[in-house]
């Protein structure tokens, strides 16, 4: 099956730097890569993703990019906030009529200092 | 409602005894899962039902636990004889399948203690 590793586990910066994230992947059929944001006490929601026919994808603060060839894929926040503060997590899937299960990595915790 | 819903929110039991916990995903979601995810760490992936298929429950840590989808909607997860280390949150998700969008909406999750 699908194996997601992600890393850092943990990663601190001060507000206005950038925090990058990066998960690779083992499967190379995965063509679908979420990215969640859990704050504290609260469910994991969707923030942004991407599909495999593009290297990147960008909404104002963050982008995600995408180097199939590695598989690998990053979660990049600029001019951070102390609201960015949260656990982030990515997620690989395999988008078709019957599969599509989605195998999440162990979670990046971001810590924003002000 | 329009998200994925569990019940109860929370709920606390004695060592040894039972219990079910309920999922209600989005409506004509065909994938659901369930995760368990203790305090502070990440998302420990339990069990996936797809369709009409067999669930992937390559995840469940012992065989107390077990789970059922009944009619392709509504999930139940059941931890039999609890241990005090089964004590975490358990969130259930669903998602839509297709070559569309398949991001993966989460419930509030079950806070279950046990003592």
């Amino acid at each position: 099956g699908e194996n997601v590793e992600q890393h850092p586990s943990t990663l601190s910066v001060q507000e206005g730097d950038s925090a990058v994230i990066k998960c690779t992947y083992s499967d190379s059929a995965s063509n679908y890569f979420p990215w969640y944001k859990q704050e504290l006490g609260k469910r994991p929601q969707l923030i942004i993703d991407i599909r495999s026919n593009v290297g990147e994808k960008k909404d104002q603060r963050i982008a995600v990019t995408l180097n199939k060839t590695a598989k690998h894929f990053s979660l990049h926040i600029t001019e951070t906030q102390p609201e960015d503060s949260a656990v982030y997590f990515c997620a690989v899937s395999s988008l078709s009529l019957n599969a599509g299960k989605s195998t999440f990595g162990d979670g990046t915790t971001l810590t924003v200092k002000p | 409602g329009a998200g994925v819903s569990q019940s109860p929110s929370n709920k606390v039991t004695e060592k040894g005894k039972d219990v079910e916990l309920r999922c209600d995903p989005i409506s004509g979601h065909t994938a659901l899962y369930w995760y368990r995810q203790s305090l502070g760490q990440g998302l420990e992936f339990l069990i996936y039902f797809q369709g009409n298929s067999a669930p992937d429950k390559s995840g469940l840590p012992s065989d107390r636990f077990s789970a059922e989808r009944t009619g392709g909607s509504v999930s139940t997860l059941t931890i039999q004889r609890t241990q005090q280390e089964d004590s975490a949150v358990y969130l259930c998700a669903s998602s839509a399948s297709g070559t569309g969008r398949t991001e993966a909406f989460f419930g509030q999750g079950t806070r279950l203690t046990v003592v």
